[in-house]
């Protein structure tokens, strides 16, 4: 079963860097995802698509302090030089045949 | 632009139907695989239901049987009938484009939400 699993929560310093992780289940390890942003009482917006080799296609206007990276079934979301508007829930999304999935989220508090 | 604007949100009864539409502009909806995503008050996301570029359809066991999926190539307009529906439906839904055209991919484009409430 295409499962993604993430952390409730996550808090780091204005300033800081913060990495995100999101896991796929098992025998589903080489899946790309995409990560998604949802500042409060906003739609999500897309942040990126990323492959399991780390290689990232970012959407329009994301700005360089977002990245991504890839190490086996995990996937991660890492934002530098934190800004009070990076406060937000976090999704991951992956996609198989006539499925889609999301993680559960996780809710960044920029501290 | 490339935009999607949601309509169609609403109160209805248990057991009542609403049908929503999700306008697209800067593309063809019918030329992108399309998906209906929700979110429930203070929960994530939950995939609804997507239609690929040929027609094909498919939905969440949540849904099977009760949604339907469709798209109007002459408005350029995605479409989500709702029977049946259920409290535990009321949500935020979300009209969301892939990047792909005729293969699954990442959703990089989401409307902004229309919301739907089942209450009596």
């Amino acid at each position: 079963q295409l499962v993604l699993t993430q952390s409730p929560s996550a808090s780091a310093s204005l300033g800081a860097s913060v990495k995100l992780t999101c896991t796929l289940s098992s025998g589903h390890t080489t899946y790309a995802i995409a990560w998604h942003q949802q500042q409060p009482e906003k739609g999500p917006r897309y942040l990126m698509r990323l492959s399991s080799d780390g290689s990232h296609t970012k959407g329009d206007g994301i700005p360089d302090r977002f990245s991504g990276s890839s190490s086996g079934a995990e996937r991660y979301l890492t934002i530098s030089s934190l800004q009070s508007e990076d406060e937000a829930d976090y999704y991951c999304q992956t996609w198989g045949s006539g499925i889609r999935v999301f993680g559960g989220g996780t809710k960044l508090t920029v501290l | 632009e490339v935009q999607l604007v949601e309509s169609g949100g609403g109160l209805v009864q248990p057991g009542g139907s609403l049908r929503l539409s999700c306008a697209a502009s800067g593309f063809t909806v019918s030329s992108n695989f399309m998906s209906w995503v929700r979110q429930a008050p203070g929960k994530g996301l939950e995939w609804v239901s997507v239609i690929y570029s040929s027609g094909s359809t498919f939905y969440a066991d949540s849904v099977k049987g009760r949604f339907t999926i469709s798209s109007d190539k002459s408005k350029n307009t995605l479409y989500l009938q709702m029977n049946s529906l259920r409290a535990e439906d009321t949500a935020v839904y979300y009209c969301a484009r892939e990047i792909g055209d005729n293969y699954s991919d990442a959703i990089d484009i989401w409307g902004q939400g229309t919301m739907v409430t089942v209450s009596s």
